[in-house]
């Protein structure tokens, strides 16, 4: 199946920082990516979804200042936390997809794990 | 509203033992359904997905699962567990246009010898 590679897998920062997540499709081109955000214990939440060369779509009650992502080709986007405070710290999932119908399966990165201190 | 209710928290089965986990959904249109497994430190991997037609769908590794719409139901099975199927199990319900997938809480599966 088609590869998702995340960068990097772990992070640990300081509060006040930023930090940048690159999600890349390694062997595909993918019209859309998704950016999701996982708590422990609980499920994947849909944060925004981005096409190449537009603007991303948050869902509500995502910061859109807060979370930067640049969708600058059709393998590589990235999610930028800005000013990280520890409430942000969470494991970030994204995915990546061809074309729009659910049929087009949706495939995943392994998940950057962010620690803000 | 639209949802996805995994009711088992967590599952422990002996290995060689059947495994039945039970996924319940609320979804305004035609429900197009997927099961996924994540491992540690892995990415979630499709396991089988459900559009239409035979309501019962073979998926990898020796996973099925049946629709039953009359209770809004999409379960997974395996008739016996191997060790290495030991992860979190996700059950999630997407529309057939867009892409706003909803997930459910996971299913963490314990496999004892």
């Amino acid at each position: 199946g088609a590869v998702v590679s995340q960068h990097p897998s772990r992070v640990i920062c300081k509060s006040g920082t930023s930090v940048k997540i690159e999600c890349r499709s390694l062997d595909f081109q993918a019209t859309t990516m998704f950016w999701y955000r996982q708590f422990p214990k609980q499920s994947l939440m849909l944060m925004a979804t981005s096409n190449e060369g537009s603007k991303a779509t948050y869902e509500q009650g995502v910061e859109k200042d807060k979370f930067l992502i640049n969708h600058a080709s059709l393998t590589l986007s990235t999610l930028t936390v800005t000013s990280a405070h520890p409430e942000d710290s969470s494991f970030y999932i994204c995915s990546a997809k061809i074309g729009r119908l659910a049929t087009n399966e949706q495939f995943f990165g392994p998940g950057t794990r962010l620690t803000v201190l | 509203a639209q949802s996805v209710t995994q009711p088992d928290i967590h599952i422990t089965v002996s290995e060689g033992a059947s495994l039945e986990l039970r996924c319940n959904y609320s979804y305004g249109a035609t429900p197009y359904l997927f099961w996924y497994v994540q491992s540690p430190g892995q990415g979630l991997q499709l396991l089988l997905k459900y559009f239409s037609g035979d309501t019962l769908v073979q998926g990898i590794k020796g996973f099925e699962a049946e629709f039953k719409r009359s209770q809004s139901s999409f379960n997974l099975r395996k008739p016996s567990v191997h060790w290495s199927d030991a992860a979190e199990y996700f059950c999630a319900v997407g529309p057939l246009l867009g892409n706003q997938f909803y997930f459910g809480t996971g299913t963490s599966l314990t496999v004892i010898p």
